[in-house]
């Protein structure tokens, strides 16, 4: 059974950092793509970060440059590092297993998601 | 950049049909997802590929798309499939992630 279990959120000042777990179970992260995903109190969903099996990474233009995605193939736990954290960043962080489509050309997407943790950015 | 467009309510009767909507202009050449989250919940995937449902999602649910409009079609609604939905999917060149905003699926 697949099952994505994030860890590390919590109340952080603007400028400051946290780095976020997902502990991954009933497959291997490193042979997966793996996502973040979040969401702003009462509003959408964003995609935030993903991590190719190859290791190649990707980031949302909102967080480019201050966040890092990174894995820990022995532990089998994605990370997300968080730097200059803003308000706008306040949000409950969810890690997905990213899959993709071959259909029309390619498509990525998110079949599995953890149970998430918040992140609150206030001083 | 690229948006995917959804209405924001739905309100449907148990036992009616609901549609929900999510149109984007590269919807004719990319798959559309459709993911449910209930109240405190984290997102479920009920639509993948346009129109398949993963093990375990009820057949009452189907998706359909044609031209930049994907749909998501639920055959008599039931109380329990009040939720948000949320459609996905990418602009053409498959670099943009992008969420639709959400429709509030409403059953009463």
């Amino acid at each position: 059974e697949v099952q994505l279990v994030e860890s590390g959120g919590g109340l952080v000042q603007p400028g400051g950092s946290l780095r976020l777990s997902c502990a991954a179970s009933g497959f291997t992260v490193s042979s997966n793509y793996m996502s973040w995903v979040r969401q702003a109190p009462g509003k959408g969903l964003e995609w935030v970060s993903v991590i190719y099996n190859g290791g190649n990474t990707y980031y949302a233009d909102s967080v480019k440059g201050r966040f890092t995605i990174s894995r820990d193939n022995s532990k089998n736990t994605l990370y997300l590092q968080m730097n200059s954290l803003r308000a706008e960043d306040t949000a409950v962080y969810y890690c997905a297993r990213t899959g993709y489509s071959y259909g029309y050309g390619g498509t990525y997407y998110f079949d599995y998601w953890g149970q998430g943790t918040l992140v609150t950015v206030s001083s | 950049s690229y948006e995917l467009t959804q209405p924001p309510s739905v309100s449907v009767s148990p036992g009616q049909t609901a549609r929900i909507t999510c149109s984007g202009d590269a919807l004719p050449k990319k798959y559309a997802y459709w993911y449910q989250q209930k109240s405190g919940q984290a997102p479920v995937l009920v639509i993948y590929d346009d129109s398949k449902r993963p093990s375990g999602i009820p057949e009452r649910f189907s998706g359909s798309n044609s031209g930049t409009m994907a749909t998501l079609t639920i055959s008599g609604a039931q109380v329990e499939d009040e939720a948000d939905y949320y459609c996905y999917s990418t602009d053409s060149s498959g670099n943009l992630w992008v969420f639709g905003g959400g429709t509030k699926l409403t059953v009463l």
